[in-house]
């Protein structure tokens, strides 16, 4: 079946560090890919996402590549900020039909000033 | 823009009482679906809709029934709540066209504790 496999939190860095969570996937096909991100008390906001092989998605300064060799769609940020602060959500969707997002875990960051 | 809106926010129950999430859309949108987020499990669908009149089972149906007798809202209902259905439910919608790279908009949550 398909799966998403997210490293587990938290992440603890100091501000303008740089910042990678990772991510895997296990789907048959091409499957669209997503961040999404979730803030203290929020609901879940569409950060980045990505169609198909070598695209990448990138927002407010987060940046994703679709690596169909690795099977990856690691998140990353040159610098990040207090305001980070909050869990990460990597998706997968197939591209065939009506097809439910499959979420990973969640990556709890943590950014102190 | 209200987006996605959820009530209630937050509900404590006792085992076995009943009770309805509401979920309302203002994006016009074909899809709806509820989630459940439980810690280290990220999010598991309960149910979704594809449009007015329908609904159906996702991966984690069982104890929960859903409506969607108007294109904007849907609910899901606990018919007799368990301890195990202590946690927090989100509402989501997107639109029918070009599914597979639309993004799902989210409520903000409902926290819900079954005593």
């Amino acid at each position: 079946g398909n799966s998403v496999t997210q490293m587990e939190g938290p992440v603890t860095l100091s501000e303008e560090a740089f910042l990678t969570i990772n991510c895997t996937y296990t789907a048959t096909g091409y499957p669209s890919l997503f961040w999404y991100v979730q803030y203290p008390g929020e609901g879940l906001q569409l950060l980045l996402k990505a169609t198909k092989a070598d695209d990448k998605g990138s927002n407010k300064g987060f940046e994703a590549t679709y690596r169909k060799e690795t099977t990856s769609f690691h998140l990353e940020k040159g610098s990040v900020q207090v305001s980070d602060s909050a869990v990460y959500f990597c998706a997968l969707r197939k591209n065939t039909g009506f097809q439910k997002l499959v979420f990973g875990t969640g990556t709890r960051l943590l950014v102190s000033p | 823009n209200a987006g996605v809106t959820q009530t209630p926010k937050f509900r404590v129950l006792k085992t076995g009482q009943s009770m309805t999430l509401l979920c309302a859309q203002d994006m016009n949108h074909e899809y709806m679906y509820w989630y459940r987020q439980d810690p280290g499990m990220g999010l598991r669908l309960i149910h979704y809709s594809v449009g007015e009149g329908t609904t159906a089972k996702g991966e984690v149906p069982d104890g929960y029934n859903v409506s969607r007798l108007k294109k904007q809202n849907f609910l899901l209902g606990l018919e007799s709540a368990a301890p195990s259905q202590t946690s927090v439910y989100f509402c989501a919608s997107s639109y029918r066209r070009n599914t597979s790279n639309q993004p799902q908009h989210f409520g903000d949550g409902t926290r819900l504790s079954i005593l």
